[in-house]
């Protein structure tokens, strides 16, 4: 099945320095990929649409400026934290479009593991 | 922002029992899709059940949708300690956009 790797699984950094996070499609190509960003005990917030070959969908409150995302192929999207602020900590989860759901054979979106970040 | 909500926040019960989790959304959707999340990892798809669907199965799995009431069930028969992790609701709009519920953390005590 379709599979999405996430890279780094967690990551420690000092206040001030940038974080990239890798998001890769394995096994198949993703035109589209999605990035979240999770809280401890809270649901998955949508913080942009990463297009191949054109610029980032933000949603409304995300600082494009401060999350930067390149999709420069098919099957690699990168989230750039830059200038991370303790208030930056949080998991951040991307997805593609790349699986299948067993009944309907609908596409579904395949998660990657997730990128703990933590700031200090 | 979230259109789900989902209740309850938070359901333990005992192996073997039931688990029912609902879900509740604002606007009109393509699908509804319920994921779940083991503590500090990724997502992974359980079930999708199209707008015009009433009900679907997949193994111990059962979900329900009514698009006039906006929601949708979840559940889980004969559950397992196994099956302990958080679970959440997404409706599916435009362009593959998914916007989740807040989740329902279950824990099933052996």
């Amino acid at each position: 099945g379709a599979v999405v790797s996430q890279h780094p699984s967690w990551v420690i950094c000092k206040s001030g320095t940038s974080v990239k996070i890798e998001c890769r499609s394995l096994d198949f190509q993703a035109t589209t990929m999605f990035w979240y960003r999770q809280f401890p005990k809270q649901s998955l917030m949508l913080m942009a649409t990463s297009n191949e070959g054109s610029k980032a969908t933000y949603e409304q409150g995300v600082e494009k400026d401060k999350f930067l995302i390149n999709h420069a192929s098919l099957t690699l999207s990168t989230l750039t934290v830059t200038s991370a602020h303790p208030e930056d900590s949080s998991f951040y989860i991307c997805s593609a479009r790349g699986g299948s759901d067993t009944h309907s054979g609908a596409n579904v979106l395949t998660f990657g593991a997730g990128s703990r970040l933590t700031v200090l | 922002s979230q259109q789900g909500e989902e209740d309850p926040q938070a359901l333990s019960i005992q192996e073997g029992e039931n688990a029912t989790m609902n879900c509740s959304y604002k606007t009109s959707i393509n699908n509804l899709q319920w994921y779940r999340q083991n503590s500090g990892r990724g997502l992974v798809h359980l079930i999708l059940i199209r707008s015009n669907e009433r009900e679907k199965h997949s193994g111990r799995l059962r979900v329900t949708l009514d698009t006039s009431k906006k929601s949708s069930s979840l559940l889980i028969t004969a559950s397992r300690a196994a099956d302990t992790a958080s679970y959440f609701c997404a409706t599916e709009t435009s362009g593959s956009r998914l916007t989740f519920g807040e989740g329902t953390q279950l824990t099933v005590n052996p």
